[in-house]
């Protein structure tokens, strides 16, 4: 079956250390984004990429890192340096970027940090 | 900046009532505007509208867009306890989506 597998679900970390959340996906889908999701504000996008060796920064992108070395991956690396990590990650793609072209949506990871 | 707002935040009805979701939006360059289910993980795909006036309906959810006073609603009828969840309302412009911050709907038996 095709989708989007983030991992881990539940990932927890002391501050000051950086931590890299995983997404693949296998419907061969050009586009891919990360969202943030806190209580109350929905979902906020952190960073895209409309295709591999490319990505852009979305609203929030302070804090965050990326990389688009293959179609299937986009990691997320959470650093040091974002003041309030603690939140719900959501990974999705598309198979365009933006237009007539729904996400598809990953399971999230569920981010701590004490 | 995009702007995405929902109404309510929350509300809580009964099985067999109707509960109607709103979406208000303001944006540049609009392509489509999308309504996504939240249970627990992740969002599901509902509908996109992208003309005015016209009904999207799948069973006992409906949903329309009015692009003249930006907004759209979302219906949906006869609810059962497994529509309780999050409903997301999101916008596209040339190369994201703009998400407002959901409507939490609880059915209760």
């Amino acid at each position: 079956d095709g989708g989007i597998t983030q991992s881990p679900k539940y990932l927890f970390r002391k501050e000051g250390q950086n931590v890299t959340l995983s997404c693949e996906q296998n419907l061969n889908h050009d586009a891919m984004y990360w969202y943030r999701q806190d209580p109350g504000q929905g979902l906020r996008l952190i960073y895209y990429s409309q295709i591999v060796n490319d990505f852009q920064k979305g609203d929030i992108a302070e804090g965050y890192s990326v990389s688009r070395e293959k179609k299937e991956s986009f990691p997320l690396t959470v650093t040091s340096a974002q003041k309030n990590p603690t939140a719900f990650y959501l990974c999705a793609s598309s198979q365009r970027l933006g237009q007539h072209s729904p996400l598809h949506f990953g399971n999230g990871t569920r981010l701590t940090v004490t | 900046e995009d702007k995405v707002v929902q109404s309510p935040l929350s509300l809580v009805v009964h099985e067999g009532d109707t509960v109607t979701l709103n979406c208000s939006y303001e944006v540049t360059n609009f392509r489509s505007l999308l309504w996504y289910k939240q249970e627990k993980k992740a969002p599901t795909f509902l509908f996109m509208l992208t003309s005015s006036g016209i009904e999207k309906k799948s069973g006992r959810l409906s949903s329309i867009l009015d692009k003249k006073e930006l907004f759209s609603i979302l219906n949906i009828t006869a609810t059962q306890t497994g529509d309780s969840a999050i409903y997301l309302c999101a916008e596209t412009n040339d190369y994201k989506l703009s998400f407002g911050a959901g409507t939490t709907v609880t059915v209760r038996a």
